[in-house]
């Protein structure tokens, strides 16, 4: 599975959209980008995850660039309760190969 | 919704004793996995089961095994535990390719 860079922390203000951008420059053509988030003291939930083409549900929007190389979550209006660490993650669906996870963003939404 | 329920969520165990962790899905899931988070350094995975009695190694199964006798339950077995296996487990559970669903975990203190 392909690598992911991610900011360490990120703060925003509560009502405003929260970015949270990851690079996986060595994303092959066969892997999904994931994201998933752990509040503190709970097992991490999974948000979103996309191919190529820009993908929205309830929770959350996933954009992907082009070239697929890097992909942005938003969070359209930041609650206290989005405050988590956010983790991306590149995988080939249909695998049934474990997830690899990295360190992830500590997002802090402020009041 | 999934639910991925773990035995405890909190164990204290002295060094040298035998320790199982259960893990118990709801869903008919294919998959299971075993993961433990340490500060710093992620989420990384011991052991996965893709069926009944089927198991494979993670990336740092040493001192540790697994069992899956039932589709539903995948045990995590310390066979002597020691101080460096104090962490946070993780359990989670999928259906083939589909995204996992984690448990809320269990932080094992080994003194």
């Amino acid at each position: 599975d392909a690598k992911t860079t991610q900011p360490p922390s990120m703060d925003c203000a509560e009502g405003r959209a929260a970015n949270l951008p990851c690079n996986h420059s060595t994303i092959s053509g066969n892997e999904y980008v994931y994201w998933y988030r752990q509040i503190h003291s709970q097992g991490p939930q999974y948000i979103i995850h996309g191919l190529k083409n820009n993908e929205t549900n309830e929770m959350a929007s996933l954009i992907i660039t082009e070239d697929r190389k890097s992909s942005t979550l938003i969070l359209p209006h930041a609650t206290l309760r989005d405050t988590a660490v956010y983790y991306c993650i590149v995988r080939v669906a249909g695998s049934a190969r474990q997830l690899t996870f990295g360190s992830g963003t500590q997002l802090t939404v402020l009041p | 919704d999934v639910k991925v329920t773990q035995s405890s969520r909190y164990l204290v165990k002295r060094t040298g004793e035998k320790v199982f962790l259960e893990c118990v899905q709801d869903m008919d899931h294919e998959n299971m996995f075993w993961y433990r988070q340490d500060p710093g350094l992620g989420l990384r995975l011991i052991y996965f089961s893709y069926d009944v009695k089927m198991k494979e190694k993670g990336d740092i199964p040493e001192g540790y095994s697994v069992s899956r006798e039932k589709k539903e339950r995948f045990s995590l077995i310390l066979e002597s535990a020691s101080t460096n296996q104090t962490s946070m487990y993780l359990c989670a559970s999928s259906q083939g390719g589909s995204p996992l669903h984690f448990g809320n975990g269990t932080r094992l203190t080994v003194t």
